[in-house]
C-alpha cells in the first residue's frame, strides 16, 4: 500500500539533545513538507522540499533542519536551538504538478522534550 | 497576507443531521485552492474535499460538500447525515500562490456528533 510513514509515533528526549524525526513516502511524490501542530491549533509549516537536494524554510524554521537526499525521504532534525520543541509533528507529500495539489499526511510523531 | 479563519472552536450535531463548518479566507491572489481536512483523535490528517478558485461548481465528495461563496471569501464545509465517526477536528486550508503548494491552515473546529 502506498503512503507516508513516520517513526516513531512517540518520542521522548532530554532538553539540549538533537533529535531526528523520520518521514518516508512511497507515493513517488516530488514535494514533501514538515508541519508542527501545538494543542488546539492548526498546522504551521516548518520546511518544504519540491525536489531532491532542494528545500526551503517555512514559517517557523528556526531551530529545525532538514535534508532531502532521496526522493522518498525527508528527515527533520529538531535541534537544541528550538526553544519549545514539544509538539506534534506531521510530514506530508504531494504531486508537485497536480491540479488539486492535495497533500497526503503521515500519522505524525508526538515529541516530548523534558 | 493570506489567512484562514475558522470562527467556531466547537460544534455539536445530532446523528443523521447536517452540519455546516465555517471557513473564511483572505487573499489577493486570483488563483488559489481551498481544502478541508479531518483530524481524528489519532492525529492523522485526512483529506476531504478541494475547491479551486476558478471552479464554477461547488465541490462535492460523498457526504461532504463545499459551499463556496467567492465574493464573500467563504468556503464552508457541509456534512450531511452526520455519523458518530465524524467526530473529529476539521481544518480549512488554503494553498498559497507562488507555485510551491504551501498550505495555510485555520485553527480548526472540533465537531462532536451525538447519538
Amino acid at each position: 500500500d502506498g503512503g507516508i510513514t513516520q517513526s516513531p509515533k512517540y518520542l521522548f528526549r532530554k532538553e539540549g539533545q538533537n533529535v531526528t524525526l523520520s518521514c518516508e513516502q512511497n507515493l513517488n511524490h516530488d514535494a514533501m513538507y514538515w508541519y508542527r501542530q501545538d494543542p488546539g491549533q492548526g498546522l504551521r509549516l516548518i520546511y518544504y522540499s519540491q525536489i531532491v537536494n532542494d528545500f526551503q524554510k517555512g514559517d517557523i524554521a528556526e531551530g529545525y533542519s532538514v535534508s532531502r537526499e532521496k526522493k522518498e525521504s525527508f528527515p527533520l532534525t529538531v535541534t537544541s536551538a528550538q526553544k519549545n520543541p514539544t509538539a506534534f509533528y506531521l510530514c506530508a507529500s504531494s504531486e508537485a504538478h497536480s491540479s488539486s495539489y492535495e497533500q497526503y499526511f503521515g500519522p505524525g510523531t508526538r515529541l516530548t522534550v523534558t | 497576507a493570506q489567512k484562514i479563519t475558522q470562527t467556531q472552536p466547537g460544534m455539536f450535531v445530532q446523528e443523521k443531521e447536517a452540519v455546516t463548518l465555517d471557513c473564511t479566507y483572505d487573499t489577493s491572489d486570483p488563483s488559489y485552492g481551498l481544502f478541508w481536512y479531518k483530524q481524528p483523535s489519532s492525529g492523522e490528517m485526512i483529506f476531504l474535499i478541494y475547491q479551486g478558485s476558478y471552479d464554477q461548481q461547488n465541490a462535492t465528495e460523498g457526504r461532504y460538500s463545499l459551499n463556496f461563496q467567492k465574493a464573500r471569501k467563504s468556503a464552508n464545509l457541509v456534512i450531511s447525515a452526520s455519523q458518530l465517526g465524524d467526530s473529529a477536528m476539521y481544518f480549512c486550508a488554503m494553498r498559497e500562490s507562488g507555485g510551491y503548494n504551501k498550505l495555510i491552515f485555520g485553527a480548526g473546529t472540533r465537531l462532536a456528533v451525538h447519538p
